[in-house]
């Protein structure tokens, strides 16, 4: 059983780039969740998505878009990557409880 | 009235002994309480969870303790072990109108031999 799998594991980007940060899950679950954890500050949540063809705003979505491509998969985009997005990205999915998370995408952007 | 407040940042335990994370929150709509472990390099986990029906839960070495009138929950980890050195996060949320949490800052444990 795979889980959740987040690509890339490690990615650079110059301040000004875009990207798309996939997250695919096989274990058949509703909802869907975006995270960025950084020193200090935990878990925050940047968009979640109960269902496939919906998806809702968290704590900190500005910088960032999502696609809920179909039941499996949810994606994050940076249009325009900038500094303060450096950090460790998290995606999660759920039956309800408990959340079931990927190993993260450390994001550096310079 | 959604923050959910942990402390200490970090803990540094001797192996054997007791490690205690607390945390306190705000919102009385919460009704569900768990806590993640996560390793470095690795998502968090579910360690253990509990509902403010009952003061506590006890899972092997682990024991959740539910303060309902203080509005704080701990994690108690009995004879802390090297292998318990990760971060703990706890959490909250209102089940009957979402699955989303609510986390806290973050615990780094350390248990050195």
């Amino acid at each position: 059983n795979a889980g959740v799998t987040q690509t890339p594991k490690f990615q650079v980007l110059k301040t000004g780039q875009s990207m798309t940060l996939q997250c695919a899950q096989d274990m058949n679950h509703n909802s869907m969740y975006w995270y960025r954890q950084d020193p200090g500050m935990g878990l925050r949540l940047i968009y979640y998505s109960a269902s496939e063809g919906t998806t809702d705003k968290g704590e900190v979505p500005n910088g960032y878009n999502v696609s809920r491509l179909n039941k499996r998969e949810f994606s994050l985009r940076l249009e325009s990557a900038a500094p303060s997005q450096t950090s460790v990205y998290f995606c999660a999915s759920s039956p309800y409880q408990p959340q079931h998370f990927g190993d993260g995408t450390r994001l550096s952007i310079l | 009235q959604q923050q959910v407040k942990q402390s200490p940042q970090s803990l540094i335990v001797q192996k054997g002994g007791i490690s205690i994370i607390n945390c306190a929150y705000e919102n009385t709509a919460f009704d569900y309480f768990p806590w993640y472990q996560q390793f470095p390099g690795k998502g968090p986990a579910l360690l253990i969870a509990i509902r403010p029906d009952v003061s506590e839960k006890k899972e092997g070495r682990f024991t959740i303790s539910f303060n309902k009138s203080a509005k704080q929950f701990s994690l108690h980890i009995m004879d802390s072990q090297p292998g318990d050195s990760a971060t703990y996060f706890c959490a909250a949320s209102n089940l009957r109108n979402t699955d989303k949490l609510i986390f806290g800052t973050g615990t780094r444990l350390q248990v050195f031999p």
